[in-house]
């Protein structure tokens, strides 16, 4: 069974403060890991897919990278607007599409 | 920018009701799905839909759930007979092909009374 672990569970940080976010995962060959940010009531909002081992991806202060193991989420000078949870996801072989989620980090950037 | 939109937004219910929650994907998407978040708990596949089928579902997605696309833009899951167990957030999702980004729903929060 795919399993997805992340790490910590919630995270307050200093306006300017980086850190990074964990996503530990199993699965029976990656197809796809995505990461999705999440704000209170409101659905994932896609922001990264990774695709193998070594990828790496960027866009503002965010940027993902890949093992064979875990994904890490880099945030770098975070904004009060960088407030929300955070969500990592795998999609596991070809012809399954189903995404297998984590239940997230909780990141608060405080100005 | 293209987007997955979801009627209703919020939507109470008792007990035993049947309730249809609307969809309607990206326009060129060909891949659709549900998924649900229970309030504080990890975002759970409910099912996947492609050419006019259901390509995979979950163990939560029981007899009393269906889905269906009656049009070429609309996708609904019904839930017949709903319980309180069934209150959460339920979310729409749908990408072009398969193995591509898969866009979420703002989602239709369901109260179940």
């Amino acid at each position: 069974e795919d399993q997805v672990t992340q790490s910590p569970e919630a995270l307050r940080l200093q306006e300017g403060e980086s850190s990074s976010l964990n996503c530990s995962y199993t699965v029976s060959g990656l197809r796809g890991l995505f990461w999705y940010r999440q704000d209170p009531g409101k659905g994932p909002e896609f922001l990264f897919t990774l695709y193998s081992a070594g990828e790496e991806k960027e866009k503002e202060r965010l940027k993902a990278t890949l093992t064979k193991k875990e994904s890490f989420l880099h945030i770098t000078a975070p904004k009060p607007e960088d407030s929300a949870t955070y969500l990592c996801a795998v999609q596991a072989n070809f012809g399954n599409e189903k995404l297998t989620f984590g239940t997230g980090t909780r990141l608060t950037i405080i100005p | 920018e293209p987007e997955v939109t979801q009627t209703p937004s919020h939507q109470v219910t008792q007990m035993g009701q049947e309730v249809i929650l609307r969809c309607v994907p990206i326009s060129n998407h060909l891949y659709f799905y549900w998924y649900r978040q229970i309030l504080g708990q990890k975002v759970e596949f409910l099912v996947s839909f492609y050419n006019n089928e259901i390509s995979e579902k979950s163990e939560i997605f029981d007899d009393q759930f269906s889905v269906e696309r009656p049009d070429g833009s609309n996708f609904t899951l019904k839930i017949r007979s709903t319980k309180l167990e069934d209150s959460a957030m339920y979310f729409c999702a749908s990408s072009l092909s398969s193995g591509n980004t898969i866009y979420f729903g703002e989602g239709s929060w369901l109260t179940v009374v």
